[in-house]
């Protein structure tokens, strides 16, 4: 099955920092999603990207699926932006998302 | 809209005791799945639907049954809960992609469930 890698695993800023988040994945995808689950443990969406750029505020995303990659932009990053950031991907077809092991992110004050 | 739901939020068992968790939509979304969350891993998915009367298994189904008698509603059920069970169960919903390109993926607030 599609194999989806997030990098770096674990990522420490302080806040009004920006950063990026990597994911890759193995092969072509008709669906590609970033969630936030916060410190309480709810997933939420925050792009459904499989392919372009989209940005939301302070967050951006950019899905390169020719090179079989997705970037997500934090910028001027808040101790709320902290948590897991999962992004997750469907194969062709409707099979079921397949998430990556995350990016553990805390933003300290 | 509620959007996904989950019932119950939290439950403790005992080894060897059943239960089912009961996942509810109003999107009127064809898909419909169940995964599990480990500490420190991401989502595994269980078993899914890709419509009412019709249930697949994902990654990890062993120990687990699903139904879906109603389109609205996914029932994950434990015959014999372990202490291997232990975890967060999230469910979530999706179109089929065949009706529209949006497949956007849903997801419920989780029930956390202890198997002592």
């Amino acid at each position: 099955g599609i194999q989806v890698e997030q990098s770096p695993p674990d990522l420490i800023l302080q806040e009004g920092a920006n950063s990026t988040l990597r994911c890759n994945f193995s092969d072509s995808v008709n669906n590609l999603q970033w969630f936030h689950q916060n410190p309480w443990g709810q997933l939420i969406n925050l792009f459904y990207i499989p392919s372009g750029t989209k940005q939301n505020g302070r967050l951006s995303a950019t899905t390169v699926a020719t090179e079989r990659y997705s970037l997500l932009y934090i910028s001027s990053s808040q101790t709320t932006d902290s948590g897991v950031y999962f992004c997750a991907v469907r194969n062709s077809g409707n099979t079921p998302l397949v998430f990556g092991k995350g990016t553990r992110l805390s933003v300290i004050a | 809209n509620a959007g996904v739901t989950q019932t119950p939020k939290f439950r403790v068992l005992k080894t060897g005791q059943s239960m089912t968790l009961l996942c509810a939509q109003d999107m009127n979304h064809e898909y419909m799945y169940w995964y599990r969350q480990d500490p420190g891993m991401g989502l595994r998915l269980i078993h899914y639907s890709v419509g009412e009367g019709t249930t697949a298994k994902g990654e990890v189904p062993d120990g687990y049954n699903v139904s879906r008698l109603k389109k609205q509603n996914f029932l994950l059920g434990l015959e014999s809960a372990a202490p291997s069970q232990t975890s967060v169960y999230f469910c979530a919903s999706s179109y089929y992609l065949g009706r529209s390109n949006y497949n956007e993926q849903f997801f419920g607030p989780g029930t956390r469930l202890t198997v002592l």
